[in-house]
């Protein structure tokens, strides 16, 4: 079965400590995104990558860091520098760049709560 | 900077009943996509809209697009319970590479 998987569901993340989120695709998808998600509200874009070695920062990049070194994974790290981490976390991937259609198919989230 | 709104943002509607959410967005586009995200679930791609005038249609939902008015619309149908969820509108500007600029949700609760 072709997908997007994101582990772990739920990560506890203590004061000053860096965490890393995976995702992992697939569907032979060259970009990758990480977005957050507050309760109630819409999504917001950290990073995203269009190919591989290659990553552009989004809208709230501040306190993540990514990397893209093979195709099919894109890490997500939250470092503690992020002081407000408590968020739904959503990884997607879309189809090559190049072409007319642009979805982008989403995995089933990570939950990040700080103790 | 591209903008999505969408409106309304919440949304209570007695099954049976139509209605319709509306996506605006601020710069030339002819790419719009619509999600559903159930509560606590991550998004499930609904519709893609690729050209102007498109229309596509799946069970009680209908999406359509208008680029020249910059306007999508989501119309529903004799809502049922199971369509509560809360529905996103995303665009594909024409400068944004392969990001896309998402509205804020509108959060559909269909009551019996």
């Amino acid at each position: 079965d072709g997908g997007i998987t994101q582990s772990p569901k739920y990560l506890f993340r203590k004061e000053g400590q860096n965490v890393t989120l995976s995702c992992e695709q697939n569907l032979n998808h060259d970009a990758m995104y990480w977005y957050r998600q507050d309760p109630g509200q819409g999504l917001r874009l950290i990073y995203y990558s269009q190919i591989v070695n290659d990553f552009q920062k989004g809208d709230i990049a501040e306190g993540y860091s990514v990397s893209r070194e093979k195709k099919e994974s894109f890490p997500l790290t939250v470092t503690s520098a992020q002081k407000n981490p408590t968020a739904f976390y959503l990884c997607a991937s879309s189809i090559p760049s190049g072409g007319s259609q642009k979805t982008q198919y989403f995995g089933p989230g990570t939950r990040l709560l700080v103790l | 900077e591209l903008k999505v709104e969408q409106n309304p943002l919440f949304l209570s509607m007695q099954e049976g009943k139509n209605y319709t959410i509306y996506c605006n967005y601020s710069t030339t586009s002819d790419r719009l996509y619509w999600y559903r995200q159930d509560p606590g679930k991550s998004l499930e791609s609904l519709f893609v809209l690729l050209s102007n005038g498109a229309v596509k249609q799946e069970g009680r939902l209908m999406a359509s697009l208008d680029t020249k008015a910059r306007l999508s619309t989501l119309h529903i149908t004799a809502a049922v319970h199971d369509l509560s969820a809360t529905y996103f509108c995303a665009v594909d500007g024409e400068t944004s590479g392969s990001r896309l600029t998402f509205g804020e949700g509108t959060q559909l609760t269909v009551n019996p």
